[in-house]
Protein backbone atom coordinates (compact mmCIF):
# COMPACT_ATOMS: atom_id res chain seq x y z
CA UNK A 1 0.00 0.00 0.00
CA UNK A 2 1.07 3.96 -0.56
CA UNK A 3 0.43 4.72 3.32
CA UNK A 4 0.72 3.68 6.86
CA UNK A 5 -1.87 0.99 7.49
CA UNK A 6 -3.01 0.32 11.38
CA UNK A 7 -5.20 -2.63 12.19
CA UNK A 8 -7.21 -2.67 13.76
CA UNK A 9 -9.46 0.42 13.18
CA UNK A 10 -11.60 0.10 16.38
CA UNK A 11 -10.91 -1.79 19.14
CA UNK A 12 -13.14 -1.85 22.54
CA UNK A 13 -11.78 -4.54 25.29
CA UNK A 14 -12.97 -4.79 28.90
CA UNK A 15 -10.54 -3.37 31.65
CA UNK A 16 -7.73 -5.61 32.71
CA UNK A 17 -7.74 -7.44 29.15
CA UNK A 18 -4.44 -7.28 27.10
CA UNK A 19 -4.42 -5.55 23.68
CA UNK A 20 -2.12 -5.57 20.32
CA UNK A 21 -2.57 -2.75 17.88
CA UNK A 22 -0.62 -3.55 14.70
CA UNK A 23 1.07 -0.56 12.38
CA UNK A 24 2.48 -1.18 9.10
CA UNK A 25 4.52 1.79 7.52
CA UNK A 26 5.61 2.38 4.47
CA UNK A 27 7.56 0.69 2.97
CA UNK A 28 11.68 1.18 2.59
CA UNK A 29 10.75 4.04 5.84
CA UNK A 30 13.68 2.81 8.58
CA UNK A 31 11.91 5.31 11.47
CA UNK A 32 8.59 4.36 12.87
CA UNK A 33 6.48 6.15 15.85
CA UNK A 34 3.54 5.92 18.36
CA UNK A 35 1.78 8.48 19.63
CA UNK A 36 -1.64 8.50 21.37
CA UNK A 37 -4.25 11.19 20.95
CA UNK A 38 -6.92 10.82 24.35
CA UNK A 39 -10.36 12.41 23.83
CA UNK A 40 -9.89 16.48 24.11
CA UNK A 41 -6.28 16.60 24.74
CA UNK A 42 -3.70 16.46 22.01
CA UNK A 43 -0.72 14.37 20.58
CA UNK A 44 1.63 12.67 22.63
CA UNK A 45 4.66 10.49 22.11
CA UNK A 46 5.00 7.04 22.87
CA UNK A 47 7.85 5.20 21.40
CA UNK A 48 9.93 5.77 18.40
CA UNK A 49 12.24 2.88 16.42
CA UNK A 50 14.99 4.08 14.50
CA UNK A 51 16.62 1.57 11.85
CA UNK A 52 18.43 -1.04 14.39
CA UNK A 53 18.98 0.80 17.22
CA UNK A 54 17.59 0.59 20.83
CA UNK A 55 14.20 2.20 20.16
CA UNK A 56 13.01 5.73 22.07
CA UNK A 57 10.71 4.44 25.21
CA UNK A 58 10.80 7.53 26.69
CA UNK A 59 6.97 8.03 26.13
CA UNK A 60 5.61 5.15 27.47
CA UNK A 61 3.19 5.92 30.42
CA UNK A 62 3.77 2.70 32.67
CA UNK A 63 4.99 -0.94 31.95
CA UNK A 64 2.09 -2.02 31.24
CA UNK A 65 2.86 -0.65 27.89
CA UNK A 66 5.12 -2.14 25.15
CA UNK A 67 6.29 -2.24 21.70
CA UNK A 68 7.86 -4.22 19.01
CA UNK A 69 9.23 -3.72 15.49
CA UNK A 70 9.89 -6.95 13.55
CA UNK A 71 12.29 -7.22 10.55
CA UNK A 72 12.51 -3.65 11.06
CA UNK A 73 9.03 -3.15 9.52
CA UNK A 74 5.99 -3.90 11.29
CA UNK A 75 5.02 -2.52 14.76
CA UNK A 76 3.12 -4.00 17.33
CA UNK A 77 1.83 -2.21 20.53
CA UNK A 78 0.76 -4.35 23.37
CA UNK A 79 -1.02 -2.62 26.39
CA UNK A 80 -1.08 -5.44 29.01
CA UNK A 81 -3.96 -5.27 31.68
CA UNK A 82 -5.94 -2.52 29.86
CA UNK A 83 -6.96 0.59 32.41
CA UNK A 84 -9.96 2.97 31.36
CA UNK A 85 -7.60 5.65 31.21
CA UNK A 86 -5.98 3.56 27.92
CA UNK A 87 -8.89 4.69 25.83
CA UNK A 88 -7.61 6.66 23.33
CA UNK A 89 -6.65 6.98 19.52
CA UNK A 90 -3.25 5.26 18.88
CA UNK A 91 -1.44 6.99 16.12
CA UNK A 92 1.73 5.41 14.57
CA UNK A 93 3.96 7.22 11.72
CA UNK A 94 6.64 6.13 9.91
CA UNK A 95 9.38 8.72 7.87
CA UNK A 96 12.38 7.87 5.64
CA UNK A 97 15.37 7.98 7.33
CA UNK A 98 14.49 9.53 10.86
CA UNK A 99 16.21 12.90 10.56
CA UNK A 100 14.40 16.17 12.38
CA UNK A 101 13.40 17.73 9.10
CA UNK A 102 11.92 14.61 7.18
CA UNK A 103 8.49 14.54 7.11
CA UNK A 104 6.07 12.10 9.21
CA UNK A 105 3.56 10.17 7.21
CA UNK A 106 0.79 9.30 9.85
CA UNK A 107 -1.46 6.15 9.59
CA UNK A 108 -5.46 6.38 10.37
CA UNK A 109 -5.11 5.50 13.95
CA UNK A 110 -6.86 2.81 16.46
CA UNK A 111 -9.43 3.41 18.39
CA UNK A 112 -8.90 1.94 22.12
CA UNK A 113 -11.89 2.42 24.04
CA UNK A 114 -11.97 0.60 27.58
CA UNK A 115 -14.96 -0.05 29.29
CA UNK B 1 4.16 25.86 30.69
CA UNK B 2 3.69 23.13 27.38
CA UNK B 3 7.10 23.25 25.44
CA UNK B 4 4.76 24.35 22.15
CA UNK B 5 1.96 26.71 22.32
CA UNK B 6 -0.67 27.66 19.91
CA UNK B 7 -2.83 30.32 19.64
CA UNK B 8 -6.00 30.47 19.45
CA UNK B 9 -7.14 27.13 20.58
CA UNK B 10 -10.54 27.94 18.65
CA UNK B 11 -11.17 30.03 15.35
CA UNK B 12 -14.20 30.77 13.66
CA UNK B 13 -14.47 32.44 10.07
CA UNK B 14 -16.09 33.56 6.93
CA UNK B 15 -15.38 31.81 3.20
CA UNK B 16 -12.66 34.17 2.27
CA UNK B 17 -11.24 35.21 4.90
CA UNK B 18 -7.39 35.67 5.68
CA UNK B 19 -6.57 33.02 8.56
CA UNK B 20 -3.28 33.40 10.79
CA UNK B 21 -2.79 30.71 13.63
CA UNK B 22 0.64 31.15 15.45
CA UNK B 23 2.63 28.59 17.29
CA UNK B 24 5.69 29.55 19.89
CA UNK B 25 8.01 26.88 20.75
CA UNK B 26 10.80 26.86 24.23
CA UNK B 27 12.65 23.94 23.18
CA UNK B 28 15.81 24.73 20.88
CA UNK B 29 15.16 22.72 17.16
CA UNK B 30 16.22 22.20 13.70
CA UNK B 31 12.59 22.07 12.62
CA UNK B 32 8.98 22.65 12.98
CA UNK B 33 6.48 20.91 11.48
CA UNK B 34 2.35 22.35 10.77
CA UNK B 35 -0.07 19.34 10.43
CA UNK B 36 -3.73 18.94 9.84
CA UNK B 37 -5.88 16.83 11.60
CA UNK B 38 -9.60 16.41 9.53
CA UNK B 39 -13.09 15.42 11.39
CA UNK B 40 -12.03 11.85 10.47
CA UNK B 41 -8.99 11.82 12.49
CA UNK B 42 -6.50 11.45 9.45
CA UNK B 43 -3.40 13.60 10.44
CA UNK B 44 -1.40 14.61 7.22
CA UNK B 45 1.62 16.66 7.04
CA UNK B 46 1.23 20.39 5.89
CA UNK B 47 5.25 21.52 5.68
CA UNK B 48 8.71 21.47 6.94
CA UNK B 49 10.75 24.37 8.41
CA UNK B 50 13.83 24.98 8.80
CA UNK B 51 13.97 28.38 8.09
CA UNK B 52 11.91 31.41 6.09
CA UNK B 53 9.00 30.92 4.33
CA UNK B 54 7.17 27.74 2.63
CA UNK B 55 4.01 27.94 0.20
CA UNK B 56 1.72 25.50 -0.97
CA UNK B 57 -1.13 26.63 -2.61
CA UNK B 58 -3.08 28.84 -0.14
CA UNK B 59 -1.29 27.59 2.40
CA UNK B 60 1.72 29.70 3.80
CA UNK B 61 3.67 28.92 6.43
CA UNK B 62 6.90 31.29 8.45
CA UNK B 63 9.58 30.40 10.93
CA UNK B 64 11.43 32.82 12.96
CA UNK B 65 14.04 30.87 14.45
CA UNK B 66 15.68 34.10 16.81
CA UNK B 67 12.11 34.61 18.35
CA UNK B 68 11.29 30.64 17.95
CA UNK B 69 7.71 31.59 16.38
CA UNK B 70 5.92 30.39 13.67
CA UNK B 71 2.53 30.97 11.60
CA UNK B 72 0.33 29.30 9.25
CA UNK B 73 -1.51 31.39 7.32
CA UNK B 74 -4.56 30.49 4.67
CA UNK B 75 -5.59 32.66 2.26
CA UNK B 76 -9.18 32.81 0.67
CA UNK B 77 -10.27 30.53 3.32
CA UNK B 78 -12.91 27.52 2.44
CA UNK B 79 -15.06 25.35 4.31
CA UNK B 80 -12.82 22.87 3.18
CA UNK B 81 -10.59 24.26 5.53
CA UNK B 82 -11.82 23.18 8.38
CA UNK B 83 -10.12 21.16 10.63
CA UNK B 84 -7.54 21.02 13.46
CA UNK B 85 -4.17 22.74 12.96
CA UNK B 86 -1.45 21.10 14.89
CA UNK B 87 2.36 22.72 15.14
CA UNK B 88 4.94 19.83 16.32
CA UNK B 89 8.45 20.43 16.90
CA UNK B 90 11.41 17.46 17.00
CA UNK B 91 12.97 16.78 20.40
CA UNK B 92 16.39 17.89 20.89
CA UNK B 93 17.62 14.37 21.00
CA UNK B 94 15.53 13.05 18.39
CA UNK B 95 13.33 13.13 15.77
CA UNK B 96 10.24 12.22 17.99
CA UNK B 97 7.53 14.93 18.12
CA UNK B 98 6.41 17.47 20.61
CA UNK B 99 2.85 18.83 19.63
CA UNK B 100 0.93 22.28 20.01
CA UNK B 101 -2.37 21.45 21.56
CA UNK B 102 -4.06 22.27 18.21
CA UNK B 103 -6.26 24.91 16.69
CA UNK B 104 -9.87 24.11 16.29
CA UNK B 105 -10.69 26.05 12.53
CA UNK B 106 -14.34 26.38 11.73
CA UNK B 107 -14.65 27.99 7.93
CA UNK B 108 -18.32 28.72 7.24
CA UNK B 109 -19.83 29.33 3.85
Amino acid sequence: GAGVSQSPSNKVTEKGKDVELRCDPISGHTALYWYRQSLGQGLEFLIYFQGNSAPDKSGLPSDRFSAERTGGSVSTLTIQRTQQEDSAVYLCASSLTGLRTDTQYFGPGTRLTVL
Amino acid sequence: KNEVEQSPQNLTAQEGEFITINCSYSVGISALHWLQQHPGGGIVSLFMLSSGKKKHGRLIATINIQEKHSSLHITASHPRDSAVYICAVPHTSGSRLTFGEGTQLTVNP
